[in-house]
């Protein structure tokens, strides 16, 4: 079965510069997440959407923005990169169902792991 | 706000029971998830629960949610070294494209 697909899995920065992470949600999947995960830490909400509009914000920087396309795919910008960004960054998404289904079951990516030297 | 707890470690022997406690603090949640993650990579869902259960079995694991303590549970029956991860306990509410709010996680070591 399809799942979600993140890239790239891993990216190497210096402080300052800017990173672009990719998500594609599962098929007929409509509600993408992000979530950071910094070493030995839970996962930390980022933002999510729900049918390309922003439905739920967390604790992302300004510095950072996202988007979700027509094609239902998700990108997360990361500008000003400081030391503190380095972490995991997971993608999640849910949808395709009725709210007893996959609407209210997340399914992760296996994150995209950025550095930031 | 939404308040997601656990402990931290749990450290059981091959073959025990482990259980996983979880308590939450929002009264509006509607489903309450198990995660367990594996060294470096991704959360897998193990399990889920709606609010109006109290019990749900699956295989090794069953769930149990008692909804006027806020508090959950993961029972893992025979435990392997396989199982060996972070579980995380999570929320949510009702509402598309809603946050999901996860626990600490709890590290549990199976020994041999």
């Amino acid at each position: 079965a399809a799942g979600v697909i993140q890239s790239p899995r891993h990216l190497i920065k210096e402080k300052r510069e800017t990173a672009t992470l990719k998500c594609y949600p599962i098929p007929r999947h409509d509600t993408v997440y992000w979530y950071q995960q910094g070493p030995g830490q839970d996962p930390q909400f980022l933002i999510s959407f729900y049918e390309k509009m922003q439905s739920d914000k967390g604790s992302i920087p300004d510095r950072f923005s996202a988007q979700q396309f027509s094609d239902y795919h998700s990108e997360l910008n990361m500008s000003s990169l400081e030391l503190g960004d380095s972490a995991l960054y997971f993608c999640a998404s849910a949808g395709g169902g009725g709210l007893d289904t996959g609407a209210n079951v997340l399914t992760f990516g296996a994150g995209s792991r950025l550095t930031v030297l | 706000g939404e308040d997601v707890e656990q402990s931290l470690f749990l450290s059981v022997r091959e073959g025990d029971s482990s259980v996983i406690n979880c308590t939450y603090t929002d009264s509006s949640s509607t489903y309450l998830y198990w995660y367990k993650q594996e060294p470096g990579a991704g959360l897998q869902l193990l399990t889920y629960i709606f609010s109006n259960m109290d019990m749900k079995q699956d295989q090794r694991l069953t769930v149990l949610l008692n909804k006027k303590d806020k508090h959950l549970s993961l029972r893992i029956a025979d435990t392997q070294t396989g199982d060996s991860a972070i579980y995380f306990c999570a929320e949510r509410g009702n509402n598309y494209g809603q946050n999901f709010v996860f626990g600490p996680g709890t590290r549990l070591s199976v020994l041999p």
